[in-house]
């Protein structure tokens, strides 16, 4: 398909791991990009992984990558209640040759107590 | 440095009627970017501008739309006899260099527009 996919929504309850998957498109894609937007505010970007990587980790965020199967997840170790948002994947648009990005429609991550 | 600001947050039009978005970018930044966030989808790319030129507008409808980014002052995204469908969040990010736009940029809060 054309499009970033991302499921709509996750529930996790505080102190697990959330993990955030997406499937994207383009296999030459040299970064790719988890981006955080809380309500009411701007897209924040959240980290990032390139491409010749299979994982990165970054405090409590681990990225992983398979780039066979186009598929990125995002890991959120012992979830908080400032971890609600909605999580954006990323990759470079393809069209124009622009620096753009595509967006998937976001996960809306939800916290339980 | 206040960050990228968009204005206005909230913009009400008819259809039929002009709207204008601004975007300042941040101190240093020479690079603007917009994107529209239709309900329920992902953000979508519409034009990249670098101060008085447009670099790749391959995103932005051919029709009713138009983006500036002049030497002084604002970028605007322009949308002239707007419709219903254009009811989105439009935002801006800024980032100060080419090839740099995917892990230097940042984006503003975005201006929410509904057209009743």
């Amino acid at each position: 398909g054309e499009d970033v996919e991302q499921s709509l929504f996750l529930s996790v309850r505080e102190g697990d791991s959330s993990v955030i998957n997406c499937t994207y498109t383009d296999s030459s894609s040299t970064y790719l990009y988890w981006y955080k937007q809380e309500p009411g505010a701007g897209l924040q970007l959240l980290t990032y992984i390139f491409s010749n990587m299979d994982m990165k980790q970054d405090q409590r965020l681990t990225v992983l990558l398979n780039k066979k199967d186009k598929h990125l997840s995002l890991r959120i170790a012992d979830t908080q209640t400032g971890d609600s948002a909605i999580y954006f994947c990323a990759e470079p648009y393809s069209g124009g040759g622009a620096d753009g990005l595509t967006f998937g429609k976001g996960t809306h991550l939800i916290i339980q107590p | 440095n206040a960050g990228v600001m968009q204005n206005p947050r909230h913009l009400v039009r008819r259809r039929g009627q002009e709207a204008r978005l601004r975007c300042s970018p941040m101190k240093g930044h020479s690079h603007v970017y917009w994107y529209r966030q239709l309900p329920e989808e992902g953000l979508k790319f519409m034009v990249y501008l670098q101060k008085e030129n447009i670099i790749d507008e391959s995103g932005m409808p051919k029709e009713r739309f138009s983006a500036e980014f002049p030497k002084e002052g604002p970028s605007i995204l322009r949308i002239q006899q707007v419709v219903r469908g254009d009811s989105a969040a439009y935002f801006c990010a800024s980032s100060p260099l080419t090839g740099a736009m995917n892990t230097e940029a940042f984006f503003g809060q975005g201006t929410r527009l509904t057209v009743v």
